[in-house]
């Protein structure tokens, strides 16, 4: 089983400063990563997919890099709808698996 | 637009059984496999089950194979998952995702509300 493990599991960011979230894969997935959000008391949605392409409906201050076993996800410039819990996810092996998670706040 | 809804959770004593099921719209269902992903309260997200668009190929999480049986009725654009033999910690919002890639496995571009299972004597 290939074991995601996100970092930091809080961040805490002001409105309109930068964040960064790791995501860190057991062994190499290429590319096959994707990212979802997930606010209180709803599903999670997709963010990003093949690790680096942007779903649709989020704006590009959103970005995901890197491959193999270290990816990225960037904020840009935090807006207030964006604080919320993020999750990565690969779909190189099965089984699927997420990472533990990072939730974004408002500090 | 695409829509998920889940029916069926409930409170359940440990070693009983429940069928979620999630009913499908505004896609051709029988395109795109489907997924089921279960979160604990306050834990993160986990996959459970995932079936191709025929059901002929068919995954488990280890933590649920051997009890829970995920199924499609494409006549009826309905994914299930029974699950028997409950335990307390499959408690959780069960989730139903729809593949974003029609007949590939990957990443969920949809999902439903949820519906959650609590599992408790």
């Amino acid at each position: 089983e290939i074991v995601m493990t996100q970092s930091p599991a809080t961040l805490s960011v002001s409105p309109g400063e930068g964040a960064t979230l790791s995501c860190r894969a057991s062994q190499s997935i290429t590319t096959n990563l994707a990212w979802y959000q997930q606010k209180p008391g709803q599903p999670p949605r997709l963010l990003i997919y093949g690790a680096s392409a942007r779903a649709a409906g989020f704006p590009a201050r959103f970005s995901g890099t890197g491959s193999g076993t270290e990816f990225t996800l960037t904020i840009s410039s935090l807006q207030s709808e964006d604080f919320a819990l993020y999750y990565c996810q690969q779909y190189s092996n099965w089984p699927l698996t997420f990472g533990g998670g990072t939730k974004v706040e408002i500090k | 637009e695409v829509q998920l809804l889940e029916s069926g959770g409930g409170l359940e004593q440990p070693g009983g059984s429940l069928r979620l099921s999630c009913a499908a719209s505004g896609f051709t269902f029988s395109n795109y496999a489907m997924t089921w992903v279960r979160q604990a309260p306050g834990k993160g997200l986990e996959w459970v089950s995932t079936i191709s668009v025929t059901g002929n190929r068919i995954y488990y999480a280890d933590s649920v194979k051997g009890r829970f049986t995920i199924s499609r009725d494409n006549s009826k654009d309905t994914l299930y998952l029974e699950m028997d033999n409950l335990r307390a910690d499959d408690t959780a919002i069960y989730y139903c995702a729809q593949e974003a890639v029609p007949g590939l496995f990957e990443y969920f571009q949809h999902w439903g509300q949820g519906s959650l299972v609590t599992v408790s004597s």
